[in-house]
């Protein structure tokens, strides 16, 4: 089983400041997906990177896979009260099939204050 | 519209009781997961089905019984409740078995409160 590290663990920060997050783990993933889970809800998927070195920009976020696929980070550009949730990396070996499972990381609290 | 649905949002039981979770989905998918959130928020795989068939399954006391009727329903069933089991149960689904091109579509949990 792969070992997801997350860190920070949580995050406050002021409207408009920048942020990132990060997910380690000591494997080497064969693609990794970010997700976003808000009070009372499930997780969303926010992106799935796959190639090492790969960088992925959706709006304000930017997400990026380490060369080495061991790594990723997720930067908040001027971080709004809307980006406030729990931030989930999920990550998985192999190539498919049913025995593949996604392994979560334990989550990135980030609270932005208004 | 909703894609994942799981009933009942919250439910509250006392020790020893019996109790089921409900999910449906609308996506065509034919793979569908529980998983297991606790109080800190992490999230774990208790089950996975593909086409009806259980493909994946954690190690979770036998207390626990998923049940799949047909490929879009997953159900799942627990039996002499404990306080240990409390948490939020989400029921998810894919395209095809979690990989690279099948994201987890998420119902929106079920917070089970065991007294």
């Amino acid at each position: 089983t792969q070992l997801l590290e997350q860190s920070p663990q949580f995050l406050s920060i002021q409207e408009g400041e920048n942020l990132t997050v990060y997910c380690n783990s000591s494997s080497v993933f064969s693609s990794l997906q970010w997700y976003r889970q808000e009070p009372g809800e499930g997780p969303v998927l926010l992106v799935t990177v796959v190639t090492g070195g790969e960088v992925k920009k959706l709006k304000r976020l930017t997400f990026q896979f380490g060369d080495a696929r061991k790594d990723s980070s997720l930067h908040i550009t001027a971080a709004q009260p809307g980006d406030t949730g729990l931030y989930l990396c999920a990550a998985g070996g192999g190539s498919g099939g049913s025995n593949y499972k996604l392994t979560f990381g334990k989550g990135t609290l980030l609270t932005v204050n208004p | 519209d909703t894609a994942v649905s799981q009933t009942p949002k919250y439910l509250v039981t006392q020790m020893g009781n019996d109790k089921s979770i409900k999910c449906e989905q609308n996506l065509g998918h034919d793979t569908m997961y529980w998983y297991k959130q606790d109080s800190k928020k992490f999230l774990k795989i208790m089950f996975s089905y593909n086409n009806k068939e259980l493909i994946i399954n954690e190690t979770v006391p036998n207390r626990f019984s998923p049940k799949s009727p047909d490929k879009a329903h997953l159900n799942l069933h627990i039996n002499s409740l404990e306080l240990g089991d409390s948490a939020v149960y989400f029921c998810a689904s894919s395209r095809a078995p979690q990989g690279l091109n099948s994201p987890l579509h998420f119902g929106n949990g079920t917070r089970l409160t065991v007294t």
